[in-house]
């Protein structure tokens, strides 16, 4: 059974870079899109970015100029950095695996794996 | 557009069948995905593809799609189902994009 563990730092100043990091276990790293989420408090769901194995990466265009998302197959982890926080990146984020079907139309895309959550909040 | 529109909050009695549904431009191509969310918890998804369910969720669950909206269908609706849902797809230029979410209330 596939298992995603979440870690990084969970205070941060205005105009620091957030960074966190999600490990996977028990399944292969080939194949999908290891994925980052957040969630402010009380609100919605957010879609950051993903990456595949081979690095390939893509990003939510509001958050693209900060986002960075890198992977280490080497230890089948993969890395979310997140530069000039502000309070309004203050949420939950999860990392997350995706999977998704582009043979024949309309295409399957959903993520069937999430890790626990992160809470970081930005404050000064 | 990128977006996926749901309502806010749906009601149902309990033993009742509810839909809560999603719409975008972006549902034409892609099925929508289902995510059920309890307070304090991470998402979990309830429903992928045209409808299937992954292991441990209950046939209760369904979802169907028309155009440009998809519905998720809980059909005889228990207490353990009140939670927010959210629906996922991908938009034109391959981003990811969630609906607002829908409260559901078991009455």
């Amino acid at each position: 059974q596939v298992q995603l563990q979440q870690w990084g730092a969970g205070l941060l100043k205005p105009s620091e870079t957030l960074s966190l990091t999600c490990a996977v276990y028990g399944g292969s790293f080939s194949g999908y899109y290891w994925s980052w989420i957040r969630q402010p408090p009380g609100k919605g769901l957010e879609w950051i970015g993903e990456i595949n194995h081979s690095g390939s990466t893509n990003y939510n265009p509001s958050l693209k100029s900060r986002v960075t998302i890198s992977v280490d197959t080497s230890k089948n982890q993969f890395s979310l950095k997140l530069s000039s926080v502000t309070a309004a990146d203050t949420a939950v984020y999860y990392c997350a695996r995706g999977r998704e079907q582009q043979l024949v139309p309309p295409y399957y895309y959903y993520m069937d794996v999430w890790g626990k959550g992160t809470t970081v909040t930005v404050s000064s | 557009s990128s977006e996926l529109t749901q309502d806010p909050a749906v009601s149902v009695a309990l033993g009742q069948t509810v839909r809560i549904t999603c719409q975008g431009d972006s549902l034409r191509s892609y099925y929508a995905s289902w995510y059920q969310q309890k307070p304090g918890q991470a998402p979990v998804l309830v429903i992928y593809g045209k409808n299937n369910r992954p292991s441990g969720i209950p046939d209760r669950f369904s979802g169907s799609s028309s155009g440009n909206t998809a519905s998720l269908t809980i059909t005889g609706a228990q207490a353990e189902d009140e939670a927010d849902y959210y629906c996922n797809s991908r938009d034109s230029s391959g981003t990811g994009v969630f609906g607002g979410g829908t409260k559901l209330t078991v009455l």
